[in-house]
């Protein structure tokens, strides 16, 4: 399986934009970009996906390099119920697309 | 929103004893997993179902067993508990497996074995 890379940290303050980034250079062309997010004390929570084109829904915006090596999941107006960590993970089309591999994630903490 | 229930949210019980934990859905989702968590860690499957009577070992090695006798419930059993099984354990379900479905996790259980 493609594997990710992402900051083990980031800060970010109160109604201001974050931009997570993950790296996944070895992504191939079947392979979906999912984020999700795990708040403290809860399971993981679904917040986006997309495969080649920039995607927005209504907790955030994913934005995926043309060659595709990167993303970024954008929060545009963080608040203190943001502090997660946030799990970018790559689902393939084949093989073991049943299972979804948490790497460490990145932790975002959001100062008011 | 997704609706699935773990209880419960925390047990602490002795060494020996036999447990369950419960998870349900009221999606109507055929895929269903559990995931084992300890804490600041990853996320590892441990099991999985398709769909009723449907079980598969997921890819980290676990002494506990799960059974799928209707679509909505998926129960996790430790015949007989150790502090090693002290972790968080998580259920999650999706309607299929296709890979742009998201799957849906409930809030997870807290094991602690003395």
């Amino acid at each position: 399986d493609a594997k990710t890379t992402q900051p083990n940290s980031m800060e970010s303050n109160e109604e201001e934009p974050v931009h997570l980034p993950c790296n996944h250079s070895t992504i191939s062309g079947t392979d979906y970009i999912h984020w999700y997010r795990q708040l403290p004390s809860q399971g993981p929570e679904y917040v986006i996906h997309g495969l080649t084109s920039n995607v927005n829904n209504r907790m955030a915006s994913l934005a995926i390099a043309e060659d595709r090596k990167s993303s970024t999941l954008i929060l545009h107006r963080a608040t203190l119920r943001d502090a997660a960590v946030y799990y970018c993970i790559l689902r393939s089309s084949g093989g073991s697309n049943y299972k979804l591999t948490f790497g460490k994630g990145t932790l975002l903490t959001v100062n008011p | 929103e997704a609706d699935i229930y773990q209880t419960p949210r925390y047990l602490v019980i002795g060494t020996g004893k036999k447990i369950t934990l419960e998870c349900s859905q009221t999606m109507g989702h055929d895929k269903m997993y559990w995931y084992q968590q300890d804490p600041g860690m990853e996320l590892h499957l441990i099991h999985y179902s398709y769909g009723v009577n449907s079980t598969e070992k997921g890819d980290l090695s676990s002494e506990s067993t799960v059974s799928r006798i209707r679509t909505e419930h998926f129960p996790l059993t430790l015949e007989s508990a150790r502090p090693s099984h002290t972790s968080q354990y998580l259920c999650a379900s999706s309607p299929r497996d296709r890979v742009d479905q998201p799957q849906h996790f409930g809030d997870g259980t807290r094991l602690s074995i003395l």
